[in-house]
């Protein structure tokens, strides 16, 4: 499968304890994108990377959030100080990048508990 | 912003029936548009998108149409099956701007 991959598919943690996902985008993909979504909801925005570069970070994306793609293939998400409104689905996406479409595909997910 | 709206949230069809599922966009710019299904569980699955150049997209029982001038999409699924049930989310984005807005969701129910 040559799909969008993220581990672990979910998470349970406890308030205050830090977590760290990630994503493995379609081969050759330069854009890398991270989302939430709650319950009800659609997907909203936190950051996106083309290649090893974070171009883009949302409002939604607080000081504990933190994201890296250091080779320009995987990335991680990681959060700090967990707290109970940061329980949602957390979603990966990829797409080819600038010049070519920017159709984005995106992964199963990792869903986030805090307790 | 762009600023997305989705009707209705639910929608309850008979096998064998059309769903329509309408958006509504507020920045003119805005000029891809792409409709996921996302089944329980699982990351959403892009179905099909259009773009602003063309004013309607046909794939196999799915369709999109586009009014730019009135700033609303359109899906429509014929002959629906059971296994069209999922929750369908459209979304907005201008090429180029990777911030894309999603609407609330539509969740559709096909009854065998």
């Amino acid at each position: 499968d040559t799909g969008v991959s993220q581990n672990p598919r979910h998470k349970i943690t406890k308030r205050g304890q830090n977590v760290t996902f990630r994503c493995d985008p379609i081969s050759e993909h330069n854009r890398l994108y991270w989302y939430r979504q709650t319950l009800g909801q659609g997907p909203e925005f936190l950051t996106y990377f083309q290649n090893e570069a974070q171009l883009e970070k949302s409002r939604l994306l607080s000081d504990r959030f933190s994201a890296e793609r250091p080779k320009g293939s995987f990335s991680t998400l990681e959060i700090q100080r967990t707290e109970q409104g940061d329980s949602a689905m957390y979603l990966c996406a990829s797409s080819q990048g600038p010049g070519r479409t920017d159709t984005q595909y995106f992964g199963p997910g990792t869903r986030l508990t805090v307790l | 912003g762009e600023n997305v709206e989705q009707h209705p949230s639910t929608l309850s069809v008979q096998e064998g029936d059309s769903a329509v599922i309408k958006c509504t966009y507020s920045d003119s710019a805005s000029n891809y548009f792409p409709w996921y299904k996302q089944e329980l569980g699982k990351g959403p699955q892009l179905i099909i998108d259009i773009r602003s150049n063309v004013g309607e997209k046909k794939d196999q029982r799915i369709a999109v149409t586009l009014n730019k001038t009135a700033k609303h999409f359109s899906l429509h699924i014929t002959e629906t099956q059971p296994e069209d049930s999922a929750v369908y989310f459209c979304a907005a984005s201008l090429t180029g701007n990777n911030d894309m807005r999603f609407g609330a969701g539509t969740r559709l129910t096909v009854k065998p």
